[in-house]
């Protein structure tokens, strides 16, 4: 499978700052997504991220608070704005190859805001 | 109601132990099936797919109920290195859905010596 490279692994920032993560593929992927996982609980998707178009959003998340790119097929980022201690989680970027195909994660971020 | 419901745990076995999760799924549609496994603090990673016919890897047997929209997993003679959460996941099957993967709240697995 792909090896993903998720980076910063971890940070801690202060509230009202933004921080973009940033998730580089090894190979080219047809789909990239971004997970928020808090402790203990369930993945959460974020957003589906479209290769040279707007990401596809999921219901409670929106593009100001966490804007996507996806420039290419290898690389995607995800930054979190405004930040708040509500944000702090682990968001963990994944790829999957084809509609019927498991998704691959890199190794999360944990980002813990003060 | 939610796409995957899990049995959610935790369960506390002893090492050479057989234990078994149970999931359910909403999507008579969904056509892929996988289990996941997640360690404390870590990514999740595929354990394996579900094939309808059911499959074997090892120690680890899947298998998949259409009818009842049920997939399960065993585990045989466990090791405490199986200690984890269990993720059950299912795929979305048509439209703006197709491609998302749907995935259990988990199911925490605790093997003690």
């Amino acid at each position: 499978s792909a090896v993903i490279s998720q980076k910063p692994s971890r940070d801690i920032c202060q509230r009202g700052t933004s921080l973009t993560i940033q998730c580089q593929v090894d190979s080219q992927v047809t789909m990239m997504f971004w997970y928020r996982q808090q402790p203990g609980q369930s993945l959460t998707l974020i957003a589906t991220a479209n290769q040279g178009s707007e990401a596809t959003y999921e219901s409670g998340f929106v593009i100001d608070k966490f804007p996507i790119s996806r420039p290419n097929l290898t690389f995607s980022t995800l930054t979190v704005s405004n930040m708040s201690p509500e944000d702090s989680s682990i968001y963990l970027c994944s790829v999957q190859q084809g509609a019927y195909q498991p998704q691959h994660f890199g190794d999360g971020t944990r980002l813990s805001i003060l | 109601r939610k796409e995957v419901e899990q049995d959610p745990g935790p369960f506390n076995v002893p090492e050479g132990a057989t234990v078994a999760f149970n999931c359910t799924y909403s999507n008579s549609a969904s056509q892929s099936f996988f289990w996941y496994r997640q360690d404390c603090r870590k990514e999740p990673k595929l354990l394996m797919s579900v094939y309808s016919s059911g499959n074997e890897d090892g120690r680890f047997t899947a298998q998949l109920n259409r009818a009842s929209q049920y997939i399960s997993l065993l585990i045989r003679d466990s090791k405490l290195s199986d200690s984890a959460t269990y993720l059950c996941v299912v795929n979305g099957d048509r439209g703006s859905t197709l491609g998302r993967l749907y995935f259990g709240r988990g199911t925490q697995l605790t093997v003690w010596p």
